[in-house]
């Protein structure tokens, strides 16, 4: 089944604690791309990738890094996370560079940093 | 950065058609136009797109204006399964990159 996996689902964790969050598609897209969702902000984009070792910022890249070492993967980094990232997390991912073709989404990271 | 307007919120009645309206006036030439929507507690997913020319597939039709400063989503006949949260996204900039801007969305009540 065609997908996009994001791990860990739930996080809670404390101020200043490096964390991780995976994601992966099995559908050898090579555009991938990392949002937030906060109540009254819709959706945010932090990160996209075009392809395997190519990344840009999207509109709220602060506090954040990733990285595309493999087609597949994705992960989103929060170094020293802190509760203004308290978010719903969301990667996406699609062929070519994504403009003219539908983007699939993971189910989501609800991520709360204390 | 091209941007999207769309109207906070609308309602339907069940089985009427629903006309969700999106100003992008400062689309570029080059730029898709795209609709998702997001179900509550799940991630966004793809309804639609097109260029200039309007489109149909099996969830919904897209009427592209000939100017391309607007567009609008059509669900034929609205379900109690289409309320949902829907978005008008453009494909930034002209260059060919990968940044993209979502917007508020429009919230879609769907009354039975």
């Amino acid at each position: 089944e065609a997908q996009v996996t994001q791990n860990p689902r739930y996080l809670i964790t404390v101020t200043g604690k490096k964390l991780t969050v995976t994601c992966s598609q099995n559908m050898n897209h090579e555009y991938m791309s990392w949002y937030r969702q906060d109540p009254g902000l819709g959706l945010r984009q932090i990160y996209y990738s075009m392809n395997v070792e190519v990344t840009d910022k999207g509109d709220v890249p602060e506090g954040y890094k990733v990285s595309r070492k493999e087609k597949r993967n994705f992960p989103l980094i929060l170094e020293s996370p802190s509760p203004n990232q308290t978010s719903l997390y969301f990667c996406a991912s699609s062929l070519a560079r994504g403009r003219s073709y539908e983007q699939y989404f993971g189910p989501g990271t609800r991520l709360t940093v204390t | 950065d091209a941007k999207t307007t769309q109207p906070n919120s609308m309602e339907s009645n069940e089985e009427e058609p629903v006309h969700l309206p999106c100003n992008h006036s400062t689309i570029s030439g080059t730029d898709y136009i795209h609709w998702y929507r997001q179900l509550p507690s799940q991630g966004p997913e793809y309804v639609i797109h097109g260029l200039t020319s309007n489109v149909n597939n099996r969830m919904a039709s897209l009427a592209i204006a000939e100017d391309r400063k607007s567009s609008t989503l059509i669900l034929h006949r609205a379900t109690l399964r289409d309320a949902a949260v829907y978005y008008c996204i453009l494909f930034y900039g002209s260059s060919n990159t990968g940044k993209l801007i979502f917007g508020q969305g429009t919230t879609l009540q769907v009354k039975p």
